[in-house]
């Protein structure tokens, strides 16, 4: 079956430095959405790529769907201690397989 | 915006109790309502898929006797774990498709449900 994996499982960044998690799938996705969860909480909804090699930003956030539509990453500029929280990407064509995740930690 | 909500937020059974988690889509009408798992420091698992009016399609590896679904209306899924054990403990969340339908649309999730079975 589909397979989304994540890198890193884990980053520890001072508060302050940029951060990166990246997405990949074992097949050609449709669409690629990214999710945050804080410690306890439900996954929020952040965006959604559809086009390939599509680029979107809000604030301090970047998000790529790669070319061949099979990879994606999320880059954060600056972090600050709101960004606390794991990250995940999914993607699918009818349903969603969620990545591993990326568990983001802050050091004030 | 579109809000999905879930019932209880928590619930603690005994082992061998069956126990109903409620889904609900406040503002929209969903046809599509998916039911995931998480256990501690992983990822959503797709448990199954309910679609109004019909027969939830299940992912491989989940008991359909064990995890009841049923999507009565258009705003509402219930998953009912049958005969619960401590192993079905975990984080229970629904998610909501809009009437659009279709691939790449949003799914809108609910708050989960944290159950623990002692």
């Amino acid at each position: 079956g589909q397979q989304v994996m994540q890198i890193p499982q884990y980053q520890h960044v001072q508060e302050g430095e940029d951060f990166t998690t990246y997405c990949n799938s074992s097949t050609t996705l449709s669409n690629i959405q990214w999710y945050k969860q804080r410690p306890g909480g439900h996954p929020v909804f952040l965006i959604q790529l559809v086009k390939s090699g599509e680029v979107k930003k809000q604030k301090r956030l970047t998000f790529q769907f790669g070319e061949a539509k099979k990879n994606s990453s999320l880059h954060i500029t600056a972090t600050q201690t709101t960004d606390v929280g794991t990250y995940f990407c999914a993607g699918g064509n009818e349903k969603l397989t969620f990545g591993t995740g990326t568990r983001l930690t802050i050091i004030p | 915006g579109a809000v999905v909500s879930q019932h209880p937020s928590r619930v603690i059974c005994k082992s061998g109790t069956s126990v109903k988690i409620e889904c609900r889509s406040l503002d929209f009408q969903a046809t599509t309502m998916f039911w995931y798992r998480q256990f501690p420091k992983q990822s959503l698992m797709l448990m199954a898929t309910s679609n109004e009016g019909s027969k939830a399609t299940y992912e491989q590896g989940v008991e359909k006797d064990k995890f009841l679904i049923n999507h009565a209306s258009l705003t509402l899924s219930t998953l009912t774990v049958t005969s619960a054990h401590p192993e079905d403990s975990s984080f229970y969340i629904c998610s909501a498709e809009g009437l659009a339908g279709g691939p790449g649309d949003t799914q809108y999730f609910g708050p989960g449900t944290r159950l623990t079975v002692l």
